[in-house]
């Protein structure tokens, strides 16, 4: 089946290390997305990519990178950089055709990040 | 730039019963799309209904149903029957059309339905 999957479901990270997640979609969608999600809060846009080899910041980009390589695979890594990892992300993707989007967003299941 | 507002922070509802949450947003675009995602316990987001601000005509998807007033920039969901399975956490959300991050979350909902 088609879909968006986000790995690993839950990650635990020492203070002043990397880490990446892995969001890889069989959609052939174009455009990808990361989001942040903390409790009780809404989603904040970290960055996203309308193609390949292309990616925006988010409203939310400090401390956080992407790499868009290929069309299926958006990992996003939370750096050392980032005050405050600890959270829920949330990885999208919609259709569209080059520059263009249109159509709703179908999300992964996420990630929990905890920082100890 | 838009913005999107749901002033119910948690709501309730009898199980059967109906409940309605509110959202509104503000923007200057002419065409755009909202969208209601529902986010359970689970965490993962599942699109509810999806409206086009060109279409007149309210979206409805089986118990659920929007009322769009878009003179007013306002975008309602109803749930009828409400189920067990209905709790979840629901956003609103707001898309405009063409190039770019273009897509905004309300802070969301917290609806409980209660046996």
């Amino acid at each position: 089946d088609g879909g968006i999957t986000q790995s690993p479901k839950y990650l635990f990270r020492k203070e002043g290390q990397n880490v990446t997640l892995s969001c890889e979609q069989n959609l052939n969608h174009d455009a990808m997305y990361w989001y942040r999600q903390d409790p009780g809060q809404g989603l904040r846009l970290i960055y996203y990519s309308q193609i390949v080899n292309d990616f925006q910041k988010g409203d939310i980009a400090e401390g956080y990178s992407v790499s868009r390589e290929k069309k299926e695979s958006f990992p996003l890594t939370v750096t050392s950089a980032q005050k405050n990892p600890t959270a829920f992300y949330l990885c999208a993707s919609r259709s569209g055709q080059g520059a263009r989007v249109t159509g709703e967003l179908f999300f992964g299941e996420g990630s929990r990040l905890t920082v100890l | 730039a838009q913005t999107v507002t749901q002033s119910q922070p948690e709501m309730s509802v009898q199980e059967a019963e109906t409940v309605t949450l509110s959202c509104t947003y503000d923007t200057s675009e002419n065409n755009y799309y909202l969208f209601w995602y529902k986010q359970p316990p689970s965490r993962q987001m599942i699109l509810v209904i999806r409206q086009e601000a060109y279409k007149q005509q309210n979206a409805t998807e089986n118990r659920f149903s929007v009322n769009f007033q878009k003179a007013a920039k306002s975008f309602s969901l109803k749930i009828s029957d409400s189920q067990l399975g209905d709790t979840a956490m629901y956003f609103c959300a707001f898309m405009k059309l063409g190039y770019g991050q273009n897509f905004v979350f309300g802070p969301g909902t917290r609806l409980s339905v209660l046996p």
